[in-house]
């Protein structure tokens, strides 16, 4: 089946470090990757996508690369700061269209210390 | 505008009694999507609604788990007979459907606790 993998939490780091969560998936077909994040309090919200093979999802100062060869969108940024912190998810969706479900991994609660 | 909103926000019941879930989505939008979060994990599908009709209910967990969607608008989730293991947020997500793929807009969840 379908299944996202996400690098085990929690993560915490300094502020102004360089961040990178793993994530690889395996699915049948093509799907689309996505980033969530819920800061604390809220509700899920969409950080960024990529729907193809070698596109680039960013937002934020985020980054992830849809990477088929290896199966992966790891999510990066250059320079963290404070208010990063929250729990990410990475997602994938097996169409393109709006019309289909999300399997989500696990989260991974990353935070920030000045 | 005015994003997914769920009701209620907690819901405490006893171990064998019935709960229902409502989730009001964002206006004109045609799915809409109930997760399960259990604590600790990513959400989890349930089901999924394209207008009125459910779409996939793959994800419902066995037949004490029922929705409806009468309007195409709001959608309530109904648990029957719960048990403690059915304690998690439930989350709602719509969404517009078409090529290139539209943003799933979440609520911010009903916590249930099963006592």
């Amino acid at each position: 089946g379908n299944s996202v993998t996400q690098m085990e939490g929690p993560v915490t780091l300094s502020e102004e470090a360089f961040l990178t969560i793993n994530c690889t998936y395996t699915a049948t077909g093509y799907p689309s990757l996505f980033w969530y994040v819920q800061y604390p309090g809220e509700g899920l919200q969409l950080l960024l996508k990529a729907t193809k093979a070698d596109d680039k999802g960013s937002n934020k100062g985020f980054e992830a690369t849809y990477r088929k060869e290896t199966t992966s969108f790891h999510l990066e940024k250059g320079s963290v700061q404070v208010s990063d912190s929250a729990v990410y998810f990475c997602a994938l969706s097996l169409s393109n269209f709006g019309n289909e479900k999300l399997t989500f991994g696990t989260g991974t609660r990353l935070t920030i210390i000045p | 505008g005015a994003g997914v909103s769920q009701t209620p926000s907690n819901k405490v019941t006893e171990k064998g009694k019935y709960v229902e879930l409502r989730c009001d989505p964002i206006s004109g939008h045609t799915a809409l999507y109930w997760y399960r979060q259990s604590l600790g994990q990513g959400p989890e599908f349930l089901i999924y609604f394209q207008g009125t009709g459910a779409a996939d209910d793959s994800g419902l967990p066995n037949d004490r788990f029922f929705a409806v969607r009468p309007e195409g608008s709001v959608s309530t989730l109904k648990i029957q007979r719960t048990e403690r293991g059915d304690s998690a947020v439930y989350l709602c997500a719509s969404s517009l459907t078409g090529q290139g793929g539209y943003e799933q807009y979440f609520g911010p969840g009903t916590r249930l606790t099963v006592t």
